[in-house]
């Protein structure tokens, strides 16, 4: 069955403080992975798709990259706009998500 | 208007009422998607619509009834829920299923209370 397991559940830094967020799949067949960032009282925003170990993606603060078994989420020089819900799923068939990664950044 | 667009926002109701949750896309997708949202939980799909055939049911209890009349719209409608239902309800949709890796596209749900 496929499975989708993000880490940490919840996440704190200060302003400027690089960290990573990390997602675990088993899923056979991948068509896509996909990260998404959630606001309070808004529905998931998509932010990147990577279909391939070894591929990256970027934008502003936050890069993506994928492995066979799991993708990390590096956010570099995070500030207090970057604090949201950090969602990853994966397509195989349907899109499977994970429970997300609760990101606070202090000022 | 662009993106997803759901309503109400939020909605209160009692075990014995009926209601129904709208969605509209103004993107030009085939595939429109109902997933319940709860409080630490990953999203669960319930239905999946393509070209506006049900093409998934996520063993979703009766009591959840969704209409699909076109590529556009797509309705939810609830009857008769119990308490363990309320939790946010979000729609979205993408270019289509069979699509590979295509994303999807929220709108902001609609916070569901049931009392």
């Amino acid at each position: 069955e496929d499975q989708v397991t993000q880490s940490p559940e919840a996440l704190r830094l200060q302003e400027g403080e690089s960290s990573s967020l990390n997602c675990s799949y088993t899923v056979s067949g991948l068509r896509g992975l996909f990260w998404y960032r959630q606001d309070p009282g808004k529905g998931p925003e998509f932010l990147f798709t990577l279909y391939s170990a070894g591929e990256e993606k970027e934008k502003e603060r936050l890069k993506a990259t994928l492995t066979k078994k799991e993708s990390f989420l590096h956010i570099t020089a995070p500030k207090p706009e970057d604090s949201a819900t950090y969602l990853c799923a994966v397509q195989a068939g349907d899109m499977r998500f994970g429970a997300g990664t609760r990101l606070t950044v202090k000022p | 208007e662009t993106g997803v667009t759901q309503t109400p926002r939020h909605l209160v109701m009692g075990m014995t009422n009926k209601k129904s949750l709208k969605c509209e896309q103004h993107l030009g997708h085939n595939a429109m998607y109902w997933y319940k949202q709860s409080a630490k939980k990953p999203l669960e799909l319930m239905f999946v619509y393509n070209f506006k055939e049900q093409t998934e049911n996520n063993s979703v209890p009766s009591r959840f009834s969704p209409e699909c009349p076109n590529s556009s719209h797509l309705f939810l409608h609830l009857h008769t829920l119990q308490p363990e239902d309320s939790a946010l309800y979000l729609c979205a949709s993408s270019q289509d299923t069979g699509g590979y890796g295509s994303p999807l596209h929220f709108g902001n749900g609609t916070r569901l209370t049931v009392t």
